[in-house]
C-alpha cells in the first residue's frame, strides 16, 4: 500500500499570506496525485489533479507541483474561504487509492 | 446534474450489520466505477471499497476485507455497501464517490455524496 505523508499537520497563517503544503509518497506515484479541500460538515472538493492541473472552477491562486514521491500544494495568497483541511490522494492504481492524513490551514 | 444520495446509516451494536445504499442520477451509471470513502469523527479520509462499472471487479481496503461487500444494481443506478462484523473503529461518515475523467485518461473523485453516518456502539 502506498502511504502518503502530509506536512505540516497544521499551518497557522493570516489572510493574504502564502501557504505551502507538502505531500510525500512512500513510493513513486508518477503524477497521479490530487489535492482536495474539505470544510467542516462538507464533502471534499477536488482542487488539483495529475499533480499540477486545476480542476474546473478552481481559482488560479491554487497551484500544484511535483512528481514521483514529492508534491506541493501552494495557495499564493490566502482568502478567508481557503481556511480548511487539505488532503492529497494518490490514484496510481485503478479503484484503489489512498489519502494523506491532511493539513489544516487555520487562521493565525 | 450528477446526484449521489446515500442512505442506510445509523446506530448499530458491535458485531452487527448494516447496508448502505447510494442512489445516483444524472449520468450513465454503468459506465462508471464507484467507490466508498469514509471519515471517522475528527479524522482524515479513508478509501474503503471500489467496484467497476459492470460490477465484476471489486476492491477493498485491508481494514474491511472479509467483512464488507460492495455491489451495484445497474438497473436501479444504485451502489451498495454491505457491512458485517462491525467494530467501533468502523464508526464514520461514509461517502459515496463517483470518479470523473480528467486529463489524459486519469480519473479522480469529482463527485461526492453528502455522506451517511454509521455509529458502532453498545
Amino acid at each position: 500500500e502506498i502511504v502518503l505523508t502530509q506536512s505540516p499537520a497544521t499551518l497557522s497563517l493570516s489572510p493574504g499570506e502564502r501557504a505551502t503544503l507538502s505531500c510525500r509518497a512512500s513510493q513513486s506515484v508518477s503524477s497521479y496525485l490530487a489535492w482536495y479541500q474539505q470544510k467542516p460538515g462538507q464533502a471534499p472538493r477536488l482542487l488539483i489533479y495529475d499533480a499540477s492541473n486545476r480542476a474546473t472552477g478552481i481559482p488560479a491562486r491554487f497551484s500544484g507541483s511535483g512528481s514521483g514521491t514529492d508534491f506541493t500544494l501552494t495557495i499564493s495568497s490566502l482568502e478567508p474561504e481557503d481556511f480548511a483541511v487539505y488532503y492529497c490522494q494518490q490514484r496510481s492504481k485503478w479503484l484503489e487509492f489512498t489519502f494523506g492524513g491532511g493539513t489544516k490551514v487555520e487562521i493565525k | 446534474e450528477v446526484q449521489l444520495v446515500e442512505s442506510g446509516g445509523g446506530l448499530v451494536q458491535p458485531g452487527g450489520s448494516l447496508r448502505l445504499s447510494c442512489a445516483t442520477s444524472g449520468f450513465t451509471f454503468d459506465n462508471f466505477a464507484m467507490s466508498w470513502v469514509r471519515q471517522a469523527p475528527g479524522k482524515g479520509l479513508e478509501w474503503v471499497s471500489g467496484i467497476s462499472g459492470t460490477g465484476r471487479d471489486m476492491y477493498y481496503a485491508d481494514s474491511v476485507k472479509g467483512r464488507f461487500t460492495i455491489s451495484r444494481d445497474n438497473s436501479k443506478n444504485t451502489v451498495y455497501l454491505q457491512m458485517h462484523s462491525l467494530r467501533a473503529e468502523d464508526t464514520a461518515v461514509y461517502f459515496c464517490v463517483k470518479p470523473e475523467p480528467y486529463g489524459s485518461g486519469s480519473y479522480y473523485e469529482g463527485f461526492w455524496g453528502q455522506g451517511t453516518r454509521v455509529t458502532v456502539s453498545s
